[in-house]
């Protein structure tokens, strides 16, 4: 069965240093994993794909199969990216949906 | 456009009592998941709805919970003879292309928020 885990409930950084929200996972197959990210009073929303391999909003993740990793890394916090960031990892299920399995979350406090 | 919404934000039941908790999904979108988040825990999968296809409800916890989508829109999730630990927040997720795999995006709601006495 599959699994993510986020060992740390809460990180606190200081604004402009670096941040490193850990994330592994458990899965027998080929991995898709996705960080998304929820603002205070706001919706859980997508913050970023391993499969676009892309940076968005200063965040970056790569997937490290060999040690089942897919930290979320930003060189500079900013006071905005105070949020609760969760780790997910997709599976297909029956009728080719993506079941999404979560982690338990990390909140992040950027301070001044 | 307009997001994915629920309702209602807020419930509060009684132990015993059936709840029925609303989704609309984005227009358009094929693709209607349910998942629930306990205190403490990470959101966990309940239930699948693509089209008009059979739902996938391996998630769902017991058979007190059951879920329809009708006309292949808005969904309703109903919980009967609510115990304590149903208590949690409810989220609707829609996709538009589940086939898609991990180019796919589940778009959330806002949650509904229940609370068994």
């Amino acid at each position: 069965a599959q699994r993510v885990t986020q060992p740390e409930k809460l990180l606190s950084v200081f604004k402009g240093a670096p941040v490193e929200l850990k994330c592994n996972y458990s899965y027998s197959g080929s991995p898709e994993l996705f960080w998304y990210v929820q603002y205070s009073r706001q919706r859980l929303q997508l913050l970023l794909r391993h499969i676009s391999r892309e940076s968005i909003k200063g965040f970056t993740a790569d997937l490290n199969k060999g040690e089942t990793s897919f930290h979320l890394k930003k060189p500079f916090a900013q006071e905005e990216d105070s949020a609760m960031y969760y780790c997910a990892l997709s599976t297909i299920l029956t009728g080719g949906g993506n079941k999404l399995t979560f982690g338990t979350g990390t909140q992040l406090k950027v301070e001044l | 456009g307009a997001g994915v919404s629920q309702s209602p934000s807020n419930k509060v039941t009684e132990k015993g009592k059936d709840v029925e908790l609303r989704c609309d999904p984005i227009s358009g979108h094929t693709a209607l998941y349910w998942y629930r988040q306990s205190l403490g825990q990470g959101l966990e999968f309940l239930i699948y709805f693509q089209g008009n296809s059979a739902p996938d409800k391996s998630g769902l916890p017991s058979d007190r919970f059951s879920a329809e989508r009708t006309g292949g829109s808005v969904s309703t999730l109903t919980i009967q003879r609510t115990q304590q630990e149903d208590s949690a927040v409810y989220l609707c997720a829609s996709s538009l292309n589940p086939f898609a795999g991990g180019t796919d995006t589940q778009y959330f709601g806002p949650g509904t928020r229940l609370t068994v006495l």
